[in-house]
């Protein structure tokens, strides 16, 4: 089945950077986008950008624009997110998903990783 | 950016209740909206897109509908386990994306 497995928690310092994977199965890797989306303890859902797996481009929301980047690697179907000068307001959990017909409904969604940033 | 305002933000409903959430877009989306479930400690599931068409394995008591700027999502008759937060979505502008707020639905 359609599958996206993340890596696990992370506890970083702010100022420093944090690259989250996202393992993808049972589909054709580079035939859909990939987005990422991040809520932060009791809030509600953000979306950062998304990557397009078959030819590399990126968009991200402007507020991440500089300090966000994602990536993959269609050999081993894996996408990444890399965040960097972390600050406690990126305390939160990340998801990666999939984009079902290039038109922004998501599914699946991987099962998420906290990223706690904390000094 | 187009803004999507989910109301309510909470909900207390009981058993076998019929429940409306509303989700209204800045400006017309057509019939780019989903909706979402999340129960507490995982991820969203996708319940509906495209404003009304159910995604395979949801149950039929969950229903969408509207288009243009106004929106809802229909339980029809609430059971203990759609106890969970439910986000509406635009994406008519993709790649630009927005979450409405969320509606926290309590049983009575």
């Amino acid at each position: 089945q359609v599958q996206l497995v993340q890596s696990g928690a992370e506890v970083k310092k702010p100022g420093a950077s944090v690259k989250v994977s996202c393992k993808a199965s049972g589909y054709m890797f580079t035939d859909y986008y990939l987005h990422w989306v991040r809520q932060a303890p009791g809030q509600g859902l953000e979306w950062m950008g998304r990557f397009n797996p078959n030819t590399g481009v990126t968009n991200y929301v402007q507020k991440f624009q500089g300090r966000v980047a994602m990536t993959g690697d269609t050999s081993i179907t894996t996408a990444y997110m890399e965040l960097r000068r972390l600050t406690s307001d990126d305390t939160a959990v990340y998801y990666c998903v999939r984009d079902v017909a290039a038109r922004g409904w998501f599914d699946p969604w991987g099962q998420g990783t906290l990223v706690t940033v904390s000094s | 950016d187009i803004q999507m305002t989910q109301s309510p933000s909470s909900l207390s409903a009981s058993v076998g209740d019929r429940v409306t959430i509303t989700c209204r877009a800045s400006q017309s989306i057509s019939d780019y909206i989903n909706w979402y479930q999340q129960k507490p400690g995982k991820a969203p599931k996708l319940l509906i897109y495209a404003a009304s068409t159910l995604q395979s394995g949801v149950p039929s008591r969950f229903s969408g509908s509207g288009s243009g700027t106004d929106f809802t999502l229909t339980i029809s008759s609430l059971q203990p386990e759609d106890i969970a937060t439910y986000y509406c979505q635009h994406s008519s502008s993709t790649p630009s994306i927005t979450f409405g707020q969320g509606t926290r639905l309590e049983i009575k």
